[in-house]
């Protein structure tokens, strides 16, 4: 099957620093990629959306300064959590669909980076 | 109204059990459906895909009920392996989108 990777798997910084989260579809392409946020006992919850070649669309209370997201590639998306502070530790998960194919309806995770900020 | 629900559990359940799960969602317009599996700490991972004729995958059924916006997931002969939390995942279409919507999940734990 498809696969995601996502670099670091865990990270701890200091309050104000900024942190850099690579998601990368290594056998496949994606236009688009997602980035998702899950908080200890909740679900996941959509950051935002990321798009090959533009801007990145972010879901309604997400700030675009804050959380930078560049779709470089048609497989890489970082997501830069700018001066990050302890309210942003979570586990932060990205997601890719495959341009086409019979699997064009799913979703292929990251394992996800794991960040807590001191 | 959450755009999808799930009972939060926890189900504790022995051995050999079979549970069922339940889901809504809000979105008539939602174009697909999935439960997915996620263990603690890690990534969710595609239990499987769920259609309107219902499917069925070894131990696993899932049935879709499109008229009442409700999905279920139905695991026979439990086994402790697979004490998890059961994410359902809707893909509420849209143009040029297909992010995934989840619920908070249902947590499954298998006893011996």
């Amino acid at each position: 099957g498809a696969v995601v990777s996502q670099h670091p798997s865990w990270v701890i910084c200091k309050s104000g620093t900024s942190v850099k989260i690579e998601c990368r579809s290594l056998d496949f392409q994606a236009t688009t990629m997602f980035w998702y946020r899950q908080f200890p006992k909740q679900s996941l919850m959509l950051m935002a959306t990321s798009n090959e070649g533009s801007k990145a669309t972010y879901e309604q209370g997400v700030e675009k300064d804050k959380f930078l997201i560049n779709h470089a590639s048609l497989t890489l998306s970082t997501l830069t959590v700018t001066s990050a502070h302890p309210e942003d530790s979570s586990f932060y998960i990205c997601s890719a669909p495959p341009l086409a194919g019979p699997t064009y309806n799913e979703q292929f995770f990251g394992p996800g980076t794991r960040l807590t900020v001191l | 109204r959450k755009e999808v629900e799930q009972d939060p559990g926890p189900f504790n359940v022995p051995e050999g059990a079979t549970v069922a799960f339940n889901c809504t969602y809000s979105n008539s317009a939602s174009q697909s459906f999935f439960w997915y599996r996620q263990d603690c700490r890690k990534e969710p991972k595609l239990l499987m895909s769920v259609y309107s004729s219902g499917n069925e995958d070894g131990r696993f059924t899932a049935q879709l009920n499109r008229a009442s916006q409700y999905i279920s997931l139905l695991i026979r002969d439990s086994k402790l392996s697979d004490s998890a939390t059961y994410l359902c995942v809707v893909n509420m279409g849209g143009t040029g989108r297909r992010a995934l919507t989840f619920g908070s999940g249902t947590r499954l734990q298998v006893q011996p």
